[in-house]
Parts: C-alpha cells; sequence; structure tokens
C-alpha cells in the first residue's frame, strides 16, 4: 500500500535535547512537507521541499533544521533553539503541482518535560 | 496575499442533522485550486475534496456536498444526515499558481452528538 510514514507516533524530549522526526514515502511524490499544529489551530508550515536536495523556509523554520537527500524521506530536526516544541507534528507529500492534492502522515505528537 | 477563513470554530448538531461548514478564501491567482479535509480524533487528515477555480460545479458525494461560490469566494461543505462518525476538525484549504504552498484555515471542530 503506498502512503505516507511517520514515526515515532509519540516523543517525549527533555529540554535541550536535539530531536529527529522522520517522515518517509513511497508514492514517489517529488513534494514533502512539514507542518506544526498546536492545540485548537490550525496547521503552520516550517518547511518543504519540491525535489531532491532542495528545500525552503516556511512560515516558522526558526529552530528546526531539515534535509532531502532522498526522494522518500523528508526528517525534520527539532532543535534546542525552538522555544515552545511541544506540538503536533504533521508531514506531507504533493506529487509536485499545486494542482496536486495534498497527503499527509499520521503525524507524531512530540511532548517537551 | 492567500488566506482561508473558516470562521465557525466550533459547532454542536445532533445527529440526523445537516450541518454546513462555511470557508472564505482569499486569492490573486487566476488559477487555484480549494481543498477539505477532516481531521479525526487520531490527528491524521484525511482528504475529502479538491476543486479548481474554473470549476464552479456542486459536487455531492453521499452524505457530503460541496458548493463553490467565485463571486463570493466561498466553499462551504454540507453534511447531510450527520453520524456521530463525522465528528472531527474540518479544514478548508487553499493552493495556487505562485506554486507548492497550501494555505489552511483554522478548522472547524464538528460535535455530532447522538
Amino acid at each position: 500500500d503506498g502512503g505516507i510514514t511517520q514515526s515515532p507516533k509519540y516523543l517525549f524530549r527533555k529540554e535541550g535535547q536535539n530531536v529527529t522526526l522522520s517522515c518517509e514515502q513511497n508514492l514517489n511524490h517529488d513534494a514533502m512537507y512539514w507542518y506544526r499544529q498546536d492545540p485548537g489551530q490550525g496547521l503552520r508550515l516550517i518547511y518543504y521541499s519540491q525535489i531532491v536536495n532542495d528545500f525552503q523556509k516556511g512560515d516558522i523554520a526558526e529552530g528546526y533544521s531539515v534535509s532531502r537527500e532522498k526522494k522518500e524521506s523528508f526528517p525534520l530536526t527539532v532543535t534546542s533553539a525552538q522555544k515552545n516544541p511541544t506540538a503536533f507534528y504533521l508531514c506531507a507529500s504533493t506529487s509536485g503541482g499545486y494542482t496536486d492534492t495534498q497527503y499527509f502522515g499520521p503525524g507524531t505528537r512530540l511532548t517537551v518535560l | 496575499a492567500q488566506k482561508v477563513t473558516q470562521a465557525q470554530t466550533e459547532i454542536s448538531v445532533v445527529e440526523k442533522e445537516d450541518v454546513t461548514l462555511d470557508c472564505v478564501y482569499e486569492t490573486r491567482d487566476t488559477t487555484y485550486y480549494l481543498f477539505w479535509y477532516k481531521q479525526p480524533p487520531s490527528g491524521e487528515l484525511v482528504f475529502l475534496i479538491r476543486r479548481n477555480s474554473f470549476d464552479e460545479q456542486n459536487e455531492i458525494s453521499g452524505r457530503y456536498s460541496w458548493n463553490f461560490q467565485k463571486s463570493t469566494s466561498s466553499f462551504n461543505f454540507t453534511i447531510t444526515a450527520s453520524q456521530v462518525v463525522d465528528s472531527a476538525v474540518y479544514f478548508c484549504a487553499l493552493s495556487g499558481d505562485n506554486f507548492n504552498k497550501f494555505y489552511f484555515g483554522s478548522g472547524t471542530k464538528l460535535n455530532v452528538k447522538p
């Protein structure tokens, strides 16, 4: 079955630690995205990537970093510079154009202790 | 500027009632796409519909229907005979030819009570 997987589902981090959230897709999509969702709020774009080895900052990129070394993978690192990282993180992908539908993974819930 | 507004933060209905979720958008693009997603308590966003700016036909899929009106920049979503399983947060989204960015509304939480 084609789809997007995110791991882990739940992640706990101590303050001052970097953590990496995994996002993998087997849909052969070119574009991938990371969003942050806070309780009762909408989605805010962190980073997106249109092709391998290329990515752009979204609206709230500070304190986050990404890489896109493979088409199917787009990991997100939440660094210690992110002041309030506790949130629900969603990864998405499209086949590449704005006309295409964005499909989402199941999400990772990050809690900073 | 691109913007999606979902003015209804939360709606509560009793099962079998019809309910309409509002979505108003702003864009300068002549070609754009509108989407609706459902987010159940599990968290994953589930795609419901995509509509392009040149197709103003209303669409019906089972108990779901969508009303796209370019004149009022609205793309409203109606659930007929709501069911408890419809309880979720619903997001409206917009993408334009300034590529690859999708703009989401803040979501409407729908509570369907038995």
